[in-house]
């Protein structure tokens, strides 16, 4: 199975400073087919990205996916206390889909 | 608006067999795909498997698939997901999420907490 490895497992950032998130692939992610998510403690997985670089509806502008093969970035481009969270990747280009293990974003 | 609602919790013995709902308002069922994912405490989350709801063909995890069924039932908009033989580490919680157009997984239910206890 593709294992996804994201990195770094924290990031300590202020508000209004930009995020970099990286989603690494142990093979190369078909079609890119490839998604980012924010999470919440008790709460449901949010759609952010999807097929590497496509923003999900009412998502916001300042939160944006790139990369392809093996390498993915998800970039929060100025940080709103209201997205201090963890954020996943999933590939679902190859079964079984797989997910990264989070990068949590705190505030510094 | 767009929903998946879930089941509740649930507490199972050992062996025993859970059946986990997830009803879809707000969108056109007929047209979606549903995944199932679970995530244990302390554990990243998991892929169990997906649905394509129209013509009902089925993927699931290798080393699940001989205890694990995804359904749908399009009278009432409803995706289900049973898990037999329940062991201890089945113990999560459970989330259904639907594809409702040509992108990702926008819809996500609210999860539903199984626990496995003798």
């Amino acid at each position: 199975e593709i294992v996804l490895t994201q990195f770094p497992a924290t990031l300590s950032l202020s508000p209004g400073e930009r995020a970099t998130l990286s989603c690494g692939a142990s093979q190369s992610v078909s079609r890119n087919y490839l998604a980012w998510y924010q999470q919440k403690p008790g709460l449901a997985p949010r759609l952010l990205i999807y097929d590497a670089s496509n923003r999900a509806t009412g998502v916001p502008d300042r939160f944006s996916g790139s990369g392809s093969g093996t390498d993915f970035t998800l970039i929060i481009s100025r940080l709103e206390p209201d997205d201090f969270a963890v954020y996943y990747c999933q590939q679902y280009g190859t079964s079984p889909w797989t997910f990264g293990q989070g990068t949590k974003v705190e505030i510094k | 608006q767009k929903q998946l609602v879930q089941s509740g919790p649930e507490v199972k013995k050992p062996g025993t067999s859970v059946k986990v709902s997830c009803k879809a308002s707000g969108f056109s069922f007929s047209n979606s795909a549903m995944q199932w994912v679970r995530r244990a405490r302390g554990q990243r989350l998991e892929w169990i498997g997906w649905i394509v709801i129209g013509t009902g063909n089925t993927n699931y995890r290798q080393g699940l698939q001989e205890r694990v069924a995804i359904t749908r039932d399009m009278s009432t908009d409803t995706s289900y997901m049973d898990l037999s033989s329940l062991r201890s580490e089945d113990t999560a919680v459970y989330y259904c999420a639907a594809r409702t157009g040509d992108g990702g997984f926008d819809i996500w239910g609210q999860g539903t907490m199984i626990t496995v206890s003798p």
